[in-house]
């Protein structure tokens, strides 16, 4: 079976543009969270979307949008890039809503110059 | 910011040996993580302790919760070249709404010498 699977793998944007990553969760799996990890440090909650609808927010800007789809795949969006928004963005998928064993794609590495 | 802190921040050893790394964190908690980071990509989940429990074990990995102290730890027997990774806990937090949010610590980098 697939795991989580994120596009795409590596990202260069300049300031001022907007990003859009993708997110396709485990077959079954209707939960996806979204997380940032700066290099160094662990990764933080941006969103968790469950049966489509939005279950949790982070301490993010409203630049950072996500939805999830009728097949429960994901986007997350960042809206006047910023340098600081260089990170490794990752996605994960469970089962349920309590996040008790997230399943995590490979990430995306957005670089913003 | 984050909820836990992990110690030690780094830690270097010989294959064979154990690793042990600890975690704090400042909230009551239903349960608490370990995943595993290989050369910064996706995590691993390894192990997952709840609230009313004080030790699991899994393989050769060990972990303890003391809730009164707000702290858990992780030990790795035995370890091996191929246990290099970053290792996080993370804690869902009671009263984060059900929101499935999970807080991270900063991790520890364990290096394991062949």
């Amino acid at each position: 079976d697939a795991g989580v699977t994120q596009s795409p793998t590596h990202l260069i944007k300049t300031r001022g543009q907007h990003v859009t990553l993708r997110c396709s969760p485990i077959s079954g799996h209707k939960s996806v969270s979204w997380y940032q990890q700066v290099l160094g440090q662990g990764p933080q909650f941006i969103f968790q979307y469950y049966e489509k609808e939005e279950r949790g927010r982070g301490n993010f800007p409203d630049r950072f949008s996500a939805r999830q789809f009728p097949n429960y795949s994901s986007e997350l969006n960042v809206n006047a890039l910023l340098l600081g928004d260089s990170a490794l963005y990752l996605c994960a998928s469970s089962l349920q809503a309590i996040n008790e064993k997230l399943f995590f794609g490979s990430g995306t590495q957005l670089s913003v110059l | 910011s984050q909820q836990g802190e992990e110690d030690p921040q780094a830690l270097s050893i010989q294959e064979g040996e154990n690793a042990t790394m600890n975690c704090s964190y400042k909230t009551s908690i239903n349960n608490l993580q370990w995943y595993r980071q290989n050369s910064g990509r996706g995590l691993v989940h390894l192990i997952l302790i709840r609230s009313n429990e004080r030790e699991k074990h899994s393989g050769r990995l060990r972990v303890t919760l003391d809730t009164s102290k707000k702290s858990s730890s992780l030990l790795i027997t035995a370890s091996r070249a191929a246990d290099t990774a970053s290792y996080f806990c993370a804690t869902d937090g009671v009263g984060s709404g059900n929101t499935g949010k999970l807080i991270f610590g900063q991790g520890t980098t364990l290096q394991v010498k062949p």
